[in-house]
């Protein structure tokens, strides 16, 4: 299990939209409908922003979406506030009960 | 609202064995609703997944740490257990313990995490 590839870093200013990609393989993100995001601050444990490749949990801002192209998944974040400043990490079911995780994408507000 | 807390040593000396727990609490860890894991993240790292317990008893671990973890479940205190035997600098990482419903594939609630540190 090879971990899932996200770019270290992308910034953005206040009120604009930043997408953050995660590629992976055909054993995980190209095969299954379970990716799902996660935000973690600093000294913070993760916290579910998407999952099911496009669903957003209860209680989550709309202001964050994800989606999927073949081997691809993304989160989008628009109107991007202070708050957002974070890492983000993807994950993706790899089949026979496994994840796999993406090494994490930390976003600066500009 | 189902709440996790991890408990267990902060230091572990080199070729000993990680002992942790989790405690789960506003829900009950015999359903089969849910699997129960335990992830790590090496300070500054990413994320990585570890193993899974479900409620049948079967429990998967990633491949790369297969021969050396174990996790349990203690139904009657609502805990769920890692034992990671051998471990080296490189075990050291805070752990989290996660659940999530399994029709779902994602990890719903978690715990705040624990730091073990590996000394040599």
């Amino acid at each position: 299990q090879s971990a899932l590839t996200q770019p270290a870093s992308v910034s953005g200013s206040p009120g604009q939209s930043i997408t953050i990609s995660c590629t992976g393989t055909s054993s995980d993100v190209g095969s299954y409908t379970f990716v799902s995001w996660y935000q973690q601050h600093p000294g913070k444990a993760p916290k579910l922003m998407t999952y099911e490749d496009t669903k957003r949990p209860s209680g989550v801002s709309n202001r964050f979406s994800g989606s999927k192209s073949g081997h691809t998944a993304s989160l989008t974040i628009s109107g991007l506030q202070a708050e957002d400043e974070a890492d983000y990490y993807c994950c993706s079911y790899a089949g026979s009960s496994s994840w796999v995780f993406g090494g994490g994408t930390k976003l600066t507000v500009l | 609202q189902l709440q996790l807390q991890e408990s267990g040593p902060g230091l572990v000396k080199a070729s000993e064995t990680l002992s942790l727990t989790c405690t789960v609490s506003g829900g009950s860890i015999s359903t089969s609703d849910y699997y129960w894991v335990w992830i790590r993240q090496p300070p500054g790292k990413g994320l990585a997944w570890i193993g899974s317990f479900y409620y049948s008893g079967t429990t998967y671990y990633t491949p790369s740490l297969q021969s050396r973890v174990t996790v349990s479940v203690n139904k009657s205190n609502n805990q769920f257990s890692l034992i990671l035997r051998s471990v080296t600098a490189a075990d050291t990482a805070v752990y989290y313990c996660a659940t999530g419903v399994q029709r779902f594939m994602a990890f719903d609630y978690w715990g705040p995490g624990t730091l073990v540190t590996v000394s040599s």
